[in-house]
């Protein structure tokens, strides 16, 4: 079962603030991912975890940005004194066992005002 | 900057028609993956195509990967209103498995 949850689906938040999101997978997988999608656009890659190490980070993950996965299960992804420009939809998205195809959670749409 | 263009950007069309959207990069992909995507939903994977030449179908959708692994093109055949959404193609690197996706193109099947 390659299922992702994401909490919280929605958030609205006044710029300054500090928001986290959670990605939880339903079964266990090496590789977790987040990506960010803004209106009109593709995902674009942020960071990603094998196991709970964080292998690689994007240079859109600016330092008010920060991800863990502490026990290589579930990830969260917190982002400090929040712009207008953070506004976007998070996406986390784990691989199969064979670690050939990626799958999506429902994401977490962040609003910044 | 997105490594992979998609066109058209957007497209509507009547119920029963074909429709044909195409993904084209400069790069060669290990592999490149066809989502879909719905308002305030997550990409829902459609296909994965690994091999140059390769095609799939699934039902009335029909997958292309070019021969070079560059390019690639979703078919749907007599397109229903359930086809609406957000298209999106995405390469994976080779070993990271990081996903670089194109725009999309936003398919309106009109009933």
């Amino acid at each position: 079962d390659t299922g992702v949850s994401q909490n919280p689906r929605h958030k609205i938040t006044k710029r300054g603030q500090n928001v986290t999101f959670r990605c939880d997978p339903i079964s266990e997988h090496n590789r977790l991912y987040w990506y960010r999608q803004t209106l009109g656009q593709g995902p674009e890659f942020l960071t990603y975890f094998q196991n709970e190490a964080q292998l690689e980070k994007s240079r859109l993950l600016s330092d008010r940005f920060s991800a863990e996965r502490p026990k290589g299960s579930f990830s969260t992804l917190e982002i400090q004194r929040t712009e207008q420009g953070d506004s976007a939809m998070y996406l986390c998205a784990v691989l199969d066992r064979e670690n050939t195809e990626a799958f999506f959670g429902q994401g977490t749409r962040l609003t910044v005002v | 900057t997105q490594l992979l263009e998609q066109s058209p950007q957007f497209l509507s069309i009547q119920e029963g028609e074909n429709l044909t959207v195409y993904c084209n990069s400069s790069s060669v992909f290990s592999s490149l993956q066809w989502y879909r995507q719905e308002p305030g939903e997550g990409p829902v994977l459609l296909v994965t195509v690994v091999t140059g030449g390769e095609v799939k179908k699934l039902k009335r959708l029909t997958f292309q990967f070019g021969d070079a692994r560059k390019d690639s093109s979703l078919h749907i055949t007599a397109a229903q209103p359930g086809d609406t959404g957000l298209y999106l193609c995405a390469g994976a690197g080779p070993t990271d498995y990081k996903l670089s996706f194109g725009a999309g193109t936003t398919v309106t099947v009109r009933a």
